[in-house]
Protein backbone atom coordinates (compact mmCIF):
# COMPACT_ATOMS: atom_id res chain seq x y z
CA UNK A 1 0.00 0.00 0.00
CA UNK A 2 1.14 3.44 -0.76
CA UNK A 3 1.29 5.54 2.47
CA UNK A 4 0.82 9.05 2.47
CA UNK A 5 2.26 11.51 5.05
CA UNK A 6 1.46 15.02 5.67
CA UNK A 7 3.11 18.01 7.61
CA UNK A 8 2.66 19.58 9.14
CA UNK A 9 -0.54 18.56 11.53
CA UNK A 10 -1.47 21.42 12.24
CA UNK A 11 -0.43 24.97 11.18
CA UNK A 12 -1.44 28.20 12.85
CA UNK A 13 -1.13 31.19 10.98
CA UNK A 14 -3.03 35.09 9.89
CA UNK A 15 -5.17 36.08 7.42
CA UNK A 16 -3.04 37.63 4.46
CA UNK A 17 0.00 34.92 5.75
CA UNK A 18 1.44 32.63 2.89
CA UNK A 19 1.10 28.76 3.78
CA UNK A 20 2.33 25.35 2.65
CA UNK A 21 1.26 22.18 3.12
CA UNK A 22 4.06 19.11 2.81
CA UNK A 23 2.59 15.42 1.60
CA UNK A 24 5.15 12.75 1.05
CA UNK A 25 4.41 9.59 -0.86
CA UNK A 26 5.62 5.82 0.15
CA UNK A 27 6.77 5.63 -3.28
CA UNK A 28 6.57 7.27 -6.40
CA UNK A 29 3.37 8.12 -7.30
CA UNK A 30 4.07 10.61 -10.60
CA UNK A 31 1.54 13.57 -10.70
CA UNK A 32 -1.48 11.76 -9.43
CA UNK A 33 -1.82 13.70 -6.07
CA UNK A 34 -5.13 15.45 -4.85
CA UNK A 35 -5.87 18.26 -2.56
CA UNK A 36 -8.91 18.52 -0.75
CA UNK A 37 -10.24 20.72 1.91
CA UNK A 38 -12.83 19.63 4.44
CA UNK A 39 -14.76 21.65 7.49
CA UNK A 40 -16.18 20.58 10.19
CA UNK A 41 -19.27 18.51 9.28
CA UNK A 42 -18.98 18.53 5.79
CA UNK A 43 -17.72 16.23 3.07
CA UNK A 44 -14.39 17.11 1.56
CA UNK A 45 -13.97 19.57 -1.21
CA UNK A 46 -11.54 18.93 -4.17
CA UNK A 47 -9.04 21.82 -4.93
CA UNK A 48 -6.20 20.41 -6.62
CA UNK A 49 -5.70 17.46 -8.98
CA UNK A 50 -3.19 16.15 -11.03
CA UNK A 51 -0.23 17.52 -8.43
CA UNK A 52 -1.32 21.11 -10.02
CA UNK A 53 -4.28 21.62 -11.70
CA UNK A 54 -6.83 23.65 -10.33
CA UNK A 55 -10.46 23.00 -9.72
CA UNK A 56 -12.85 24.86 -11.54
CA UNK A 57 -14.17 27.47 -9.37
CA UNK A 58 -11.15 26.93 -6.82
CA UNK A 59 -9.60 30.41 -6.16
CA UNK A 60 -6.52 30.81 -7.82
CA UNK A 61 -4.89 31.19 -4.46
CA UNK A 62 -4.34 27.68 -4.01
CA UNK A 63 -1.80 26.03 -6.26
CA UNK A 64 -0.08 22.94 -6.32
CA UNK A 65 3.60 21.65 -6.68
CA UNK A 66 5.66 18.24 -7.30
CA UNK A 67 5.93 15.25 -8.29
CA UNK A 68 7.40 11.74 -8.07
CA UNK A 69 7.20 11.37 -4.03
CA UNK A 70 6.48 15.16 -2.62
CA UNK A 71 4.40 17.62 -2.96
CA UNK A 72 3.22 20.55 -1.49
CA UNK A 73 -0.38 22.92 -1.55
CA UNK A 74 0.53 26.62 -1.46
CA UNK A 75 -2.35 28.99 -0.17
CA UNK A 76 -1.07 32.46 -1.17
CA UNK A 77 -3.17 35.05 1.12
CA UNK A 78 -5.38 33.27 3.39
CA UNK A 79 -9.24 34.19 3.44
CA UNK A 80 -11.05 33.21 7.07
CA UNK A 81 -12.66 31.06 4.68
CA UNK A 82 -9.74 28.75 4.37
CA UNK A 83 -9.41 27.61 8.21
CA UNK A 84 -9.72 24.34 7.32
CA UNK A 85 -8.32 20.95 7.26
CA UNK A 86 -6.71 19.90 4.21
CA UNK A 87 -6.19 15.79 2.55
CA UNK A 88 -3.76 15.05 -0.06
CA UNK A 89 -4.41 11.86 -1.51
CA UNK A 90 -3.22 9.62 -3.93
CA UNK A 91 -4.58 7.94 -6.79
CA UNK A 92 -1.72 6.21 -8.69
CA UNK A 93 -2.98 3.14 -6.85
CA UNK A 94 -6.46 3.28 -5.52
CA UNK A 95 -6.53 6.52 -3.23
CA UNK A 96 -4.89 6.65 0.09
CA UNK A 97 -5.30 9.90 1.87
CA UNK A 98 -2.71 11.79 3.89
CA UNK A 99 -3.39 12.17 7.66
CA UNK A 100 -4.75 16.32 6.92
CA UNK A 101 -3.52 18.81 8.27
CA UNK A 102 -5.37 21.68 9.92
CA UNK A 103 -5.07 25.54 8.86
CA UNK A 104 -6.20 27.37 12.31
CA UNK A 105 -6.30 31.01 13.19
CA UNK A 106 -3.18 32.21 14.97
CA UNK B 1 -28.76 19.46 -9.52
CA UNK B 2 -25.73 16.96 -9.85
CA UNK B 3 -25.18 15.51 -6.50
CA UNK B 4 -24.92 12.11 -4.54
CA UNK B 5 -27.19 11.52 -1.75
CA UNK B 6 -26.44 8.94 0.78
CA UNK B 7 -28.87 7.01 3.26
CA UNK B 8 -29.11 3.53 5.03
CA UNK B 9 -26.66 4.45 8.02
CA UNK B 10 -27.32 3.94 11.89
CA UNK B 11 -26.46 1.83 15.00
CA UNK B 12 -25.64 -2.13 14.49
CA UNK B 13 -24.49 -4.28 16.33
CA UNK B 14 -20.68 -5.91 15.91
CA UNK B 15 -21.54 -8.90 13.55
CA UNK B 16 -24.11 -7.55 12.35
CA UNK B 17 -25.18 -5.95 8.53
CA UNK B 18 -25.64 -3.07 7.23
CA UNK B 19 -27.10 -1.81 3.70
CA UNK B 20 -25.87 1.98 2.50
CA UNK B 21 -26.60 3.45 -0.37
CA UNK B 22 -25.85 6.48 -2.66
CA UNK B 23 -28.22 7.94 -5.24
CA UNK B 24 -26.96 9.77 -7.84
CA UNK B 25 -28.53 12.32 -9.81
CA UNK B 26 -27.44 15.02 -12.28
CA UNK B 27 -24.87 13.10 -14.34
CA UNK B 28 -24.32 10.32 -17.02
CA UNK B 29 -24.13 8.02 -13.84
CA UNK B 30 -23.00 4.95 -15.41
CA UNK B 31 -20.24 6.25 -17.54
CA UNK B 32 -18.34 7.16 -13.94
CA UNK B 33 -15.69 5.15 -11.81
CA UNK B 34 -17.30 5.42 -8.05
CA UNK B 35 -15.92 4.84 -4.94
CA UNK B 36 -16.51 5.07 -1.06
CA UNK B 37 -14.55 7.18 1.23
CA UNK B 38 -14.94 6.80 5.22
CA UNK B 39 -14.11 8.85 8.13
CA UNK B 40 -13.63 8.32 11.97
CA UNK B 41 -15.70 11.46 13.30
CA UNK B 42 -12.13 13.78 14.07
CA UNK B 43 -9.87 11.71 12.29
CA UNK B 44 -8.41 11.07 8.90
CA UNK B 45 -10.26 9.82 5.20
CA UNK B 46 -10.03 6.30 4.34
CA UNK B 47 -10.52 4.73 0.87
CA UNK B 48 -12.92 1.82 1.35
CA UNK B 49 -13.73 0.89 -2.16
CA UNK B 50 -14.32 1.10 -5.97
CA UNK B 51 -16.51 0.02 -8.67
CA UNK B 52 -16.29 0.20 -12.93
CA UNK B 53 -18.51 2.27 -14.40
CA UNK B 54 -20.40 -0.82 -15.76
CA UNK B 55 -19.85 -2.96 -12.02
CA UNK B 56 -17.94 -5.55 -13.14
CA UNK B 57 -15.48 -4.97 -11.29
CA UNK B 58 -14.55 -3.67 -7.47
CA UNK B 59 -11.76 -3.38 -5.53
CA UNK B 60 -11.66 -3.18 -1.33
CA UNK B 61 -9.22 -1.78 0.87
CA UNK B 62 -7.62 -4.56 3.03
CA UNK B 63 -9.58 -3.28 6.54
CA UNK B 64 -12.29 -4.63 4.73
CA UNK B 65 -12.05 -7.02 1.97
CA UNK B 66 -14.26 -10.13 2.72
CA UNK B 67 -16.89 -8.18 4.50
CA UNK B 68 -18.03 -5.51 2.17
CA UNK B 69 -19.60 -5.59 -1.32
CA UNK B 70 -19.67 -2.75 -3.03
CA UNK B 71 -22.30 -2.75 -5.90
CA UNK B 72 -24.21 -0.37 -8.54
CA UNK B 73 -28.04 -0.26 -10.48
CA UNK B 74 -27.35 1.94 -12.94
CA UNK B 75 -31.12 2.32 -14.09
CA UNK B 76 -31.55 3.36 -10.90
CA UNK B 77 -28.40 5.21 -10.51
CA UNK B 78 -27.66 4.25 -7.09
CA UNK B 79 -24.67 2.71 -5.82
CA UNK B 80 -24.54 -0.07 -2.71
CA UNK B 81 -22.31 -0.83 -0.07
CA UNK B 82 -23.14 -3.85 1.75
CA UNK B 83 -21.47 -4.61 4.70
CA UNK B 84 -21.17 -7.64 6.99
CA UNK B 85 -19.75 -8.68 9.95
CA UNK B 86 -19.46 -5.53 11.15
CA UNK B 87 -16.74 -4.45 13.78
CA UNK B 88 -16.35 -1.18 16.13
CA UNK B 89 -13.38 -0.04 14.19
CA UNK B 90 -16.34 0.33 11.38
CA UNK B 91 -17.68 3.00 13.02
CA UNK B 92 -17.51 5.77 10.52
CA UNK B 93 -19.10 8.49 8.57
CA UNK B 94 -19.35 6.71 5.27
CA UNK B 95 -19.08 8.92 1.62
CA UNK B 96 -19.71 8.53 -1.66
CA UNK B 97 -17.40 9.92 -4.39
CA UNK B 98 -17.54 10.11 -8.20
CA UNK B 99 -14.32 9.91 -9.92
CA UNK B 100 -13.09 12.34 -12.51
CA UNK B 101 -13.21 11.44 -16.18
CA UNK B 102 -9.42 11.76 -16.85
CA UNK B 103 -6.64 8.80 -17.36
CA UNK B 104 -6.47 8.53 -13.51
CA UNK B 105 -9.25 10.83 -11.42
CA UNK B 106 -9.36 12.38 -8.11
CA UNK B 107 -12.74 12.92 -6.66
CA UNK B 108 -14.56 15.62 -8.29
CA UNK B 109 -18.19 14.94 -6.02
CA UNK B 110 -19.19 13.65 -2.85
CA UNK B 111 -21.92 13.20 -0.94
CA UNK B 112 -22.88 14.48 2.70
CA UNK B 113 -22.14 11.41 4.19
CA UNK B 114 -24.01 9.13 6.45
CA UNK B 115 -23.20 8.09 9.78
CA UNK B 116 -22.58 4.32 10.72
CA UNK B 117 -22.37 3.30 14.49
CA UNK B 118 -21.07 -0.07 15.23
CA UNK B 119 -21.67 -1.12 19.22
CA UNK B 120 -23.16 -3.22 21.54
Amino acid sequence: DIQMTQSPSTLSASVGDRVTITCRASQSISDWLAWYQQKPGKAPKLLIYKASSLESGVPSRFSGSGSGTEFTLTISGLRPDDFATYYCQQYDRFGSFGQGTKVEIK
Amino acid sequence: EVQLVESGGGLVQPGGSLRLSCAASGFTFSTYWMHWVRQVPGKGLEWVSRINPDGSATTYAGSVMGRFTFSRDNAKTTLYLQMSSLRAEDTAVYYCAREQQLRRGAFDLWGQGTMVFVSS
